[in-house]
């Protein structure tokens, strides 16, 4: 079975555009998360969807946005890039999208803002 | 807030060596407690999901305790090899209404040298 998928896989910005990165589950798994992996930080958690529905936000500014198809993938959106928004990007997937699930990671976008 | 720590932050051993890597909480009601593992610039790979009403999983040469009350957890790495060498990250989840909201330590780095 493969795993979680990302494209692209590394990406070039400069500040003040705007990316969407996409994020393929598991076949079968409905629920989808994204994290943001910087070297200060750490792993933050920015959104979770299941059902196409977003049922937990983290703490970020409303220029990362996201959404779920009915199909389980899923994008993340980020506008008005910053230099600060230079990071990795990663999704995890989990089967029914419960808390005692496992979660599952795809390899990450590798995000540059110059 | 919850708050993981790892502890060391980095570890650098002889290959056959059997280790342990710390991860501490500061808010005991979690649910479920996550290790992963992390090569270089490459996305996380499940290792052992504890829940919260377990003490411990095995899977191979790894062995993760989970001490709630206390608020910490260990991963027991026996026999250890070269390909061990990453970056080990624990992750908590509360919970709850806290879907797909994991809350990460900063890793222990381990280097198994031969």
């Amino acid at each position: 079975k493969a795993g979680v998928t990302q494209t692209p896989r590394y990406l070039i910005k400069t500040r003040g555009q705007q990316v969407t990165l996409s994020c393929s589950p598991i076949s079968g798994h409905r629920s989808v998360s994204w994290y943001q992996q910087t070297p200060g930080q750490g792993l933050q958690f920015l959104f979770e969807y299941f059902s196409e529905t977003q049922r937990n936000k983290g703490n970020f500014p409303g220029r990362f946005s996201g959404r779920q198809f009915s199909n389980s993938r899923s994008e993340m959106n980020v506008s008005t890039l910053e230099l600060g928004d230079s990071a990795l990007y990663l999704c995890a997937s989990s089967r029914r999208g419960e808390i005692s699930d496992t979660q599952y990671f795809g390899p990450g976008t590798r995000l540059t803002v110059l | 807030k919850q708050e993981v720590t790892q502890i060391p932050a980095a570890l650098s051993v002889p290959e056959g060596e059997n280790l342990v890597l710390n991860c501490s909480f500061t808010d005991s009601a979690i649910y479920n407690l996550q290790w992963f593992r992390q090569d270089p610039g490459k996305g996380l790979t499940s290792l052992l999901l504890i829940q919260s009403s377990q003490r411990e999983q095995t899977s191979g040469r790894l062995n993760a305790s989970l001490d709630k009350s206390s608020g910490r957890s260990t991963l027991y790495i026996a026999a250890s090899q070269p390909g061990d060498s990453a970056t080990y990250l624990c992750a908590v989840n509360a919970g709850g209404t806290s879907y797909g909201k994991l809350t990460f330590g900063q890793g222990t780095i381990l280097t198994v040298h031969p």
